[in-house]
């Protein structure tokens, strides 16, 4: 089972910033967390990933709490093309483990 | 860029043929992954591989098996096609450990058995 909860959908005007939550109450030392993002009709896709510390890439910001029991993915300007299923998964690194999926948010980017 | 390819977009069976879905990487990567994504239950692990010639069951290997032969592809195999085999399977693969393991997916292949 997933070991994580995320609301199942949200909306988000363009060009506004699109902050996604994800509660990960049981998460142990050793993991991390993970997001991918799911276009449709396409496979998943990383986005970002982090311990303990907030990270920032190109594509989106994550912020962890300080107990690590949630974390939120922070798209800082949403466009029409960033509509997808979010997907927020816990795993142990170094991880040649299978990810394991939830239900995601289906996030809907709207004009 | 880097790539993960599946052989068909789209395919259709029927009960009880054998099937073959190839899934094709370049990135030298060990581990290779196989799922299925159905409405309502999201992405489940049926197989995936380490290195060659080595394989693990997932959480739905029931009616599957898989082959690799070579680094680069991983097979997933459908003995006997049944229709609630119908869904849309993506392939995925992953560096070695200690990279950041992030997961490649291919675009997927969306089967249907008749």
């Amino acid at each position: 089972d997933a070991k994580t909860t995320q609301p199942p959908s949200m909306d988000c005007a363009e060009g506004r910033a699109a902050n996604l939550p994800c509660n990960h109450s049981t998460i142990s030392g050793n993991e991390y967390v993970y997001w991918y993002r799911q276009i449709h009709s396409q496979g998943p896709q990383y986005i970002i990933h982090g311990l303990k510390n907030n990270e920032t890439n190109e594509m989106a910001s994550l912020i962890i709490t300080e107990d690590r029991k949630s974390s939120t993915l922070i798209l800082p300007h949403a466009t029409l093309r960033d509509t997808a299923v979010y997907y927020c998964i816990v795993r142990v690194m170094p991880g040649n483990t299978p990810l394991v999926f939830g239900k995601g948010t289906r996030l809907s980017v709207i004009a | 860029d880097v790539k993960v390819t599946q052989s068909s977009r789209y395919l259709v069976k029927r009960t009880g043929e054998k099937v073959f879905l190839e899934c094709v990487q370049d990135m030298d990567h060990e581990n290779m992954f196989w799922y299925r994504q159905d409405p309502g239950l999201g992405l489940r692990l049926i197989y995936f591989s380490y290195d060659v010639k080595m394989k693990e069951k997932g959480d739905i290997p029931e009616g599957y098996s898989v082959s690799r032969e070579k680094k680069e592809r991983f097979s997933l195999i459908l003995e006997s096609a049944s229709t609630n085999q119908t869904s849309m399977y993506l392939c995925a693969s992953s560096g070695p450990t200690g990279d950041d393991n992030e997961q490649f997916f291919g675009p997927g292949t969306r089967l249907t058995v008749l």
